[in-house]
């Protein structure tokens, strides 16, 4: 199942809002993840279950959706939030990946 | 605290083969469902292979499937990856990563470092 992220790269500025979207070939539920991925570093589990916070996510980090559309939203941008961010679905095997975006200054 | 340590990574020839290890601490590794997920340079994230805690359900992506052995020992809380066959196209950071517990179905809550296979002649 192909999740298409849109959009490749986005850029902000500190304090403002960040969207990003993951779109579904096919339903998967609510089972939708967020990963966010610092450079030279693994990737962190941000959102499981598309809108729960992993343990020590801030509370400026949100998720919605279900089905085939999800969004991750980043609210008051700070500096440490410049990453690249994937969704991923759990819902079929193979679970599969997003191609990311990337939020940048 | 949740700790994976991968270990084994190296240049390795096409056609070659390669034993990953993640050594695991920090949680009872008997009962947690484990996978292997790569990330080629400058690319995105793949899932390769997952293990439940017994050993007897693997999943394998069909980009290995046949080539790539994910094992497990419960007794040294370690997770194997064997790599046989490889190709260029395996070169990558491979990442040691759990399935979050009592979770079905489920994500990946825990990540090693990573450790870096090339393939190249």
């Amino acid at each position: 199942k192909v999740m298409t992220q849109s959009p490749a790269t986005l850029s902000v500025s500190p304090g403002e809002t960040a969207t990003l979207s993951c779109r579904a070939s096919h339903s998967v539920g609510t089972n939708l993840a967020w990963y966010q991925q610092k450079p030279g570093q693994a990737p962190r589990l941000l959102i499981y279950g598309t809108s729960s916070r992993a343990t020590g996510v801030p509370a400026r980090f949100s998720g919605r959706g279900s089905g085939t559309d999800f969004t991750l939203t980043i609210s008051s941008l700070q500096s440490e939030d410049f990453a690249l961010y994937y969704c991923q679905q759990y819902h079929f095997w193979p679970r599969t990946f997003g191609q990311g975006t990337k939020v940048e200054i | 605290e949740v700790q994976l340590v991968e270990s084994g990574g190296d240049l390795v020839q096409p056609g070659g083969s390669l034993r990953l290890s993640c050594a695991a601490s920090g949680f009872t590794f008997t009962t947690s469902e484990m996978n292997w997920v790569r990330q080629a340079p400058g690319k995105g994230l793949e899932w390769v292979s997952y293990i439940s805690g017994g050993g007897d359900v693997i999943y394998d992506a069909d980009s290995v499937r046949g080539r790539f052995t994910i094992s497990r020992d419960n007794a040294k809380k370690s997770l194997y990856l064997q790599m046989n066959r490889l190709r260029a196209e395996d070169t990558a950071v491979y990442y040691c990563a759990r399935d979050a517990p009592t979770t079905v179905p489920s994500y990946f809550d825990s990540w090693g470092q990573g450790t870096l296979v090339t393939v190249s002649s």
